[in-house]
């Protein structure tokens, strides 16, 4: 079975600073998404980088980074520059890919509440 | 491209009566899937829908249930509503298109349902 696992449940980040959110998962899979939702007190989950298991570059997208780390099964998100606009919870989620085209669930862990501060 | 839809984005209901939530994708997005989020369980997958069928289902008790309509929408319905029930129920939409981790899962704002 898939588990995620992350183990800061919350974070204070002076603004401007850079951050890394930790993920590890754990899969028998060989083929899997990594995705990372950013969800503000609105409870809106939004998406924000993606890496797929077979990506030989990590992933990036604007001020979103993702370190993957295929042999030690991490996935950390890195924030560069924060913005108070940053303070919300950040899920990180995996998805197998099941070849026989049955599977679209997402597996979430707990999350980090991420706080920035002026 | 609008976002995903979901309404109502508040409902209050008591023990024993049931409830519908509904779900508009994404346009030509053919994959709607149902998550509950819980302060207690975090999130969990209920189940996804698509082409009107459903693909996959979480563990929750037979109360719990959906369907897609030929446009995608999606309608959850709970039954003999429980306390434990209150949560945050989202929705999600994505292409589905062939075996590929790459298909984004795009979310709603929720249904914030308080069981009383």
């Amino acid at each position: 079975a898939q588990k995620i696992t992350q183990t800061q449940p919350g974070m204070f980040v002076q603004e401007k600073e850079a951050v890394t959110l930790d993920c590890t998962y754990d899969t028998s899979d060989q083929s899997y998404g990594l995705f990372w939702y950013k969800q503000p007190s609105s409870g809106e989950m939004i998406f924000l980088i993606y890496q797929g298991s077979y990506d030989e570059q990590n992933a990036t997208e604007g001020r979103y980074s993702l370190n993957f780390q295929k042999a030690r099964k991490s996935a950390n998100l890195v924030i560069s520059a924060s913005q108070l606009g940053d303070s919300a919870m950040y899920f990180c989620a995996m998805r197998e890919v099941n070849p026989n085209f049955g599977n679209e669930k997402l597996t979430f862990g707990t999350g980090t509440r991420l706080t920035i501060i002026p | 491209k609008a976002g995903v839809t979901q309404t109502p984005r508040y409902l209050i209901k008591t023990r024993g009566q049931q409830v519908t939530l509904s779900c508009s994708p994404i346009s030509g997005h053919r994959s709607v899937s149902w998550y509950q989020q819980t302060p207690g369980q975090g999130l969990q997958f209920l189940f996804e829908y698509f082409s009107e069928t459903q693909r996959n289902k979480g563990n929750f008790p037979g109360r719990f249930s959906g369907r897609q309509f030929s446009n995608s929408r999606s309608e959850m319905n709970v039954s003999t509503l429980e306390l434990g029930d209150s949560a945050l129920y989202l929705c999600a939409s994505s292409l589905r298109t062939a075996a590929t981790s790459t298909d984004t899962q795009y979310f709603g704002p929720g249904t914030r349902l308080t069981v009383l």
